[in-house]
């Protein structure tokens, strides 16, 4: 069965520094995988994500992620966090070639301090 | 630009009771997804609709949780003899393609006292 597991619930980074969220998944075949970002009082938002080519992956506010098939990881990163970037994280895995069925992970808080 | 709206963005109801919670998809996306958030948890699938039709209600936990989309726009998502387990925040998302990306509403917070 597909699984998401982001190992991290909360992470404190200090602004300006550099940061990374991981995620695991457990999925049969290629996946199809996502980052949102959930801050309060807004829907979630897509950050990126990965279908096929490039492991490495650019999306919005500066965030990269790179698929790791070797490790099932898809870890998202950025080199200098913003205060506006205090949120929480989703990883998310949906099935290639159909409709939005996504798996989310549990979610990482990220706070930032000053 | 109108995003996904939904409503009520609270509702606080009793035990046993009826709901019925309201999404308005973006114009002209004819993807609509019903997902449920429980506290300290990542969202999860509950039904994703094609047009008017649900192609996929298999996340929908019993047979006391149902979707209709008449139109093929709007959305309610109903529940029957609502049960404590049932709070939860349940998120909307509309998407113009069928593997396109989901654009999330808000959500309806229920909480089932």
């Amino acid at each position: 069965a597909q699984s998401v597991t982001q190992p991290d619930i909360h992470i404190t980074v200090s602004e300006g520094a550099s940061l990374e969220l991981r995620c695991n998944y457990s999925y049969g075949a290629t996946p199809y995988l996502f980052w949102y970002v959930q801050s309060p009082g807004q829907g979630l938002q897509l950050l990126l994500k990965y279908f096929s080519g490039d492991t490495l992956v650019q999306g919005i506010k500066g965030f990269e992620a790179e698929f790791k098939r070797s490790q099932s990881s898809f870890n998202l990163r950025k080199p200098s966090v913003h205060w506006s970037d205090a949120a929480e994280y989703f990883c998310a895995v949906g099935r290639g070639g159909g409709y939005n069925k996504l798996i989310f992970g549990a979610g990482t808080r990220l706070a930032v301090h000053p | 630009g109108a995003g996904v709206s939904q409503t009520p963005s609270n509702k606080v109801t009793e035990k046993g009771k009826y709901v019925e919670l309201r999404c308005d998809p973006i114009s002209g996306h004819t993807a609509l997804y019903w997902y449920r958030q429980s506290l300290g948890q990542g969202p999860e699938f509950l039904i994703y609709f094609q047009g008017t039709g649900a192609a996929d209600d298999s996340g929908l936990p019993n047979d006391r949780f149902f979707a209709v989309r008449p139109e093929g726009s709007v959305s309610t998502l109903k529940i029957q003899r609502t049960e404590r387990g049932d709070s939860a925040v349940y998120l909307c998302a509309s998407s113009l393609l069928v593997d396109g990306e989901l654009f999330f509403g808000e959500g309806s917070r229920l909480t089932v006292l």
